[in-house]
């Protein structure tokens, strides 16, 4: 079974710091992963994902994630925080194995201070 | 068109009525799910539907009847609702192949009143 964990439900940052969202996952198999960002009463958008190759992996908004497999970990990281990243952040994983199946953390919610 | 449709955006219910919500996607992917988020917490996975048939029910109530009529749509039957089915139902679709990542329609409000 595989399951996402996501450290930290709320994250508060200043304007222009560094954003750093943690995800780890569990399973015997490196899981593909992705990470989703929902602003209010929206649907997710796929801001990066991760399937084999490259482990730094750069996804949409100045937003990139690495993939450290030693860890289990799969952190999304941004060097400057805009007023627009406030919002709810998902870290999901997927196995092959399990079919179509998405598990997804339990979220992170980003305020961003002026 | 990398969209998911989900209709109606909003919808308000009586415990007796009878409703659908509707999905639709026209990426041509065959694998498409609904999900139940309730407010500050994740998606919880409900039925994935994989070239047209089901296979993935998550131990729903018999109260939402999930079809789907063919590879662009899928449809959630609502019926005898609580209260407590009130929350935010988010379509997604995305192609058979396990790497690949889902689409997300922006998801339809359900409130039951």
């Amino acid at each position: 079974a595989q399951s996402v964990t996501q450290l930290g439900s709320h994250v508060s940052v200043s304007e222009g710091a560094l954003v750093l969202l943690r995800c780890n996952y569990s399973s015997s198999v490196p899981p593909y992963l992705f990470w989703y960002v929902q602003y209010p009463n929206q649907g997710l958008q796929l801001l990066l994902k991760y399937t084999t190759g490259a482990t730094l992996v750069k996804g949409i908004n100045g937003f990139e994630a690495e993939f450290k497999k030693s860890e289990t970990s799969f952190h999304l990281t941004k060097p400057s925080a805009h007023m627009s990243d406030a919002a709810e952040y998902f870290c999901a994983g997927g196995l092959e194995a399990a079919g179509n199946k998405l598990t997804f953390g339990g979220g992170t919610r980003v305020l961003v201070k002026p | 068109d990398t969209e998911v449709t989900q209709t109606p955006k909003h919808l308000v219910m009586g415990m007796t009525n009878k409703k659908s919500l509707k999905c639709e996607q026209h990426m041509g992917h065959r694998a498409m799910y609904w999900y139940k988020q309730k407010a500050k917490k994740p998606p919880e996975l409900m039925f994935v539907y994989s070239y047209e048939k089901l296979s993935i029910n998550e131990s729903v109530p018999s109260r939402f009847s999930p079809e789907c009529p063919n590879s662009s749509l899928l449809n959630l039957h609502l019926h005898a609702l609580q209260p407590e089915d009130s929350a935010l139902y988010l379509c997604a679709s995305k192609r058979e192949k396990g790497d690949t990542e889902a689409f997300f329609g922006q998801g339809t409000r359900l409130t039951v009143v």
